[in-house]
């Protein structure tokens, strides 16, 4: 079973506007979520994480959302940049790391 | 800075044949893990280790073999290839739990033909 699910495969946003990528999850036990980014022939790099007992962390263009009752996490990215295109991925952490399915997002000029 | 370094970059095996992925890591990590990519199904975690002497399974562990004997290095043993196991291999490193990012090798391309 999935443990997460990004359940848009890809989003293609105007360049300036904001990109919202979703996130669910199962199991409630991970503590800590983190998104990455991945450009093709390369290895996923961080981009931002937030743990189980906050809501909202913001780092410059980028801010990710958790609702826990909800078991959603979000990445928003304002203002996209054509930078921005690339497969981003969400994951959960405990003593292991385990990844979605990916969202490839595209910036169009 | 090495930080993640995974060896061979490419390789082609023949169905049967065994061979090893390298994976080392500079950084002191505790964390090591082995994901496989494949299209449409994103990153999957086949083994993980918390520690020297530490392993466990992942996701999709079948096939595969792994063992911690030092901090540095994780590597990943495929002991009979199949066409199945075709994919992109990537090794991470962390620090043990908590916020921490994990860094990521530049992947390992494997084809069994």
């Amino acid at each position: 079973d999935q443990q997460v699910k990004q359940n848009s495969p890809s989003l293609s946003v105007q360049e300036g506007r904001i990109s919202i990528l979703n996130c669910d999850y199962t199991n409630s036990m991970f503590d800590y979520f983190l998104w990455y980014k991945k450009y093709p022939a390369e290895g996923p790099t961080f981009l931002i994480s937030i743990s189980s007992i906050k809501d909202k962390n913001e780092d410059g263009r980028f801010t990710v959302f958790l609702n826990k009752s909800a078991k959603h996490l979000s990445l928003h990215i304002v203002p996209s940049q054509p930078g921005d295109s690339a497969v981003y991925f969400c994951a959960l952490r405990d003593d292991k790391i385990i990844f979605g399915k990916g969202t490839r997002l595209h910036i169009l000029p | 800075n090495a930080g993640v370094t995974q060896t061979p970059k490419f390789q082609v095996l023949k169905t049967g044949q065994s061979m090893t992925l390298q994976c080392a890591q500079d950084m002191n990590h505790e964390y090591m893990s082995w994901y496989r990519q494949d299209p449409g199904m994103g990153l999957r975690l086949i083994h993980y280790s918390v520690g020297a002497g530490i392993t466990d399974q992942g996701e999709v562990p079948n096939g595969y073999n792994v063992s911690r004997s030092t901090t540095e290095d994780f590597p990943l043993r495929l002991l009979s290839a199949a066409p199945s196991q075709t994919s992109v291999y990537f090794c991470a490193s962390s620090p043990r739990g908590g916020e921490t990012e994990a860094f990521f090798g530049q992947g390992t391309r494997l084809t069994v033909v």
